[in-house]
């Protein structure tokens, strides 16, 4: 059972266009984390969102957790090539201080057209 | 300064042997976790260290699995009687403390090929 969905799986676009990717859950989670996976290395933190709610932006890139904080989206304007990648997200559950275990989506693979 | 490091970058091995992957993490980092990606799937958590200990090793598969960490730096994972299910990119990160508030640093990964 795959606790974080992520929609859609594949996406191909030109640069310039906007695109949105969803990252949805029926668990809650203490925080969601953003990555940024390119063939042959391991996925980079892009973001962290903690509070129901919360928006952060990072350049181009717009970050949303949802209220209920269960699910998350990104947003990204003005595509450029140098975007294309894996984008993962990833739950952090329980509370405390301890992050053992984080929950992956499958990733959605994002191509960026010249 | 120098990021996590895996060894070997690529495994190839026959169905059956026995494989030992490294992860060489951030220096002073305590906390470390090893992740197996499938193709086309997100990394599957496999277990956490803080410190020399296995603080959760809940996604161990089985117990062909298992991962050591003698002096709190340098794991390894070692995987017995490979099967070629087990082919795929097992990743490793490091984090400071292992907070919930702390960034996990990933390195490029160790391919295994089992066939």
């Amino acid at each position: 059972t795959q606790l974080l969905e992520q929609s859609p799986q594949f996406l191909s676009i030109q640069e310039g266009e906007n695109l949105t990717v969803y990252c949805n859950s029926s668990s809650v989670f203490s925080s969601l984390q953003w990555y940024r996976q390119e063939p042959g290395e391991g996925p980079v933190l892009l973001v962290t969102v903690v509070t129901g709610g919360e928006v952060k932006k990072l350049k181009r890139l717009t970050f949303q957790f949802g209220d209920a904080r269960k699910d998350s989206s990104l947003h990204i304007t003005a595509a450029q090539p140098g975007d294309t990648g894996l984008y993962l997200c990833a739950g952090v559950r329980g509370y405390g201080g301890s992050q053992g275990n984080l929950i992956f989506g499958k990733g959605t693979k994002l191509s960026v057209k010249p | 300064g120098a990021g996590v490091s895996q060894t070997p970058s690529n495994k190839v091995t026959e169905k059956g042997k026995y494989v030992e992957l490294r992860c060489d993490p951030i220096s002073g980092h305590t906390a470390l976790y090893w992740y197996r990606q499938s193709l086309g799937q997100g990394p599957e958590f496999l277990i956490y260290f803080q410190g020399t200990g296995a603080a959760d090793d809940s996604g161990l598969p089985n117990d062909r699995f298992f991962a050591v960490r003698p002096e709190g730096s340098v794991s390894t994972l070692k995987i017995q009687r490979t099967e070629r299910g087990d082919s795929a990119v097992y990743l490793c990160a490091s984090s400071l403390e292992g907070r919930s508030t702390d960034t996990q640093y990933f390195g490029p990964g160790t391919r295994l090929t089992v066939l």
